[in-house]
């Protein structure tokens, strides 16, 4: 059964950088149809989905985040991260890390717990 | 940039049943999936995906369509349990980038 769980620090400083590392267990990060997404909730607010990284060849971010987010992957680790340059208050929010499958069953079937970022000077 | 629009909030009685819809121009092409979230800040379940498809472990009473552009999330015999918030999930026209939508409210009163 794979699992998540998220990593990183809580508190950061307007404009540093966020550093969030997903840890995955039960199974491998290579494996295809297997796509390893970063989403957040700011807060009392929705769902924002940031991107994702697919066995480290290819990656997708969502056009709202103005090229501040890198997602990478390191199989040897069974980790994949999620880099936000030049943060604000703004991206105070709770991180989530998610695999997302393509074939059947499909989506988003598994969640980290999240984790909380505070983002204040 | 692509938006997915949901209405924010839908109010049933228990045993009845409730519809929350999802709008966006790419779910002609694209396959929307749909996670309920018990609590901000708690892991969302999905409970539907590829339009109609329901994971193993969801209730029957979840059900889900697409017609067009329009996906909707079907709770037939709505329980107090449903309450929930309700995200549909999907990809722009060309499968570049994903959206979620605003996010539906569902009460049982």
């Amino acid at each position: 059964q794979v699992q998540l769980q998220e990593s990183g620090p809580g508190l950061l400083h307007p404009s540093q950088t966020l550093s969030l590392i997903c840890t995955v267990s039960g199974g491998p990060l290579d494996a295809g149809g297997n796509y390893w997404n970063w989403v957040r909730q700011h807060p009392g607010k929705g769902l924002e989905w940031i991107g994702f990284v697919y066995k480290g060849l290819s990656t997708q971010y969502s056009p709202s985040l103005n090229s501040r987010a890198t997602i990478s992957m390191d199989a040897s680790k069974n980790q994949f991260s999620l880099t936000l340059t030049s943060v604000t208050v703004a991206d105070t929010a709770v991180y989530f890390c998610a695999r997302l499958l393509t074939g059947s069953p499909a989506g988003m079937d598994v969640w980290g717990q999240g984790t909380t970022v505070i983002v204040s000077s | 940039s692509y938006k997915l629009t949901q209405a924010p909030s839908v109010s049933v009685s228990p045993g009845q049943t409730a519809r929350i819809t999802c709008s966006g121009d790419g779910l002609s092409r694209q396959f929307a999936y749909w996670y309920q979230q018990k609590m901000p800040g708690q892991a969302p379940v999905l409970v539907i995906y590829k339009d109609t498809e329901r994971p193993s472990g969801i209730p029957e009473r979840f059900s889900g369509s697409t017609s067009g552009t329009v996906a909707t999330l079907t709770i037939n015999g709505v329980q107090a349990e449903d309450e929930a918030d309700y995200y549909c999930h999907s990809a722009d026209y060309s499968g570049s980038y994903w959206v979620f939508g605003g996010g539906t409210t569902l009460s049982v009163l």
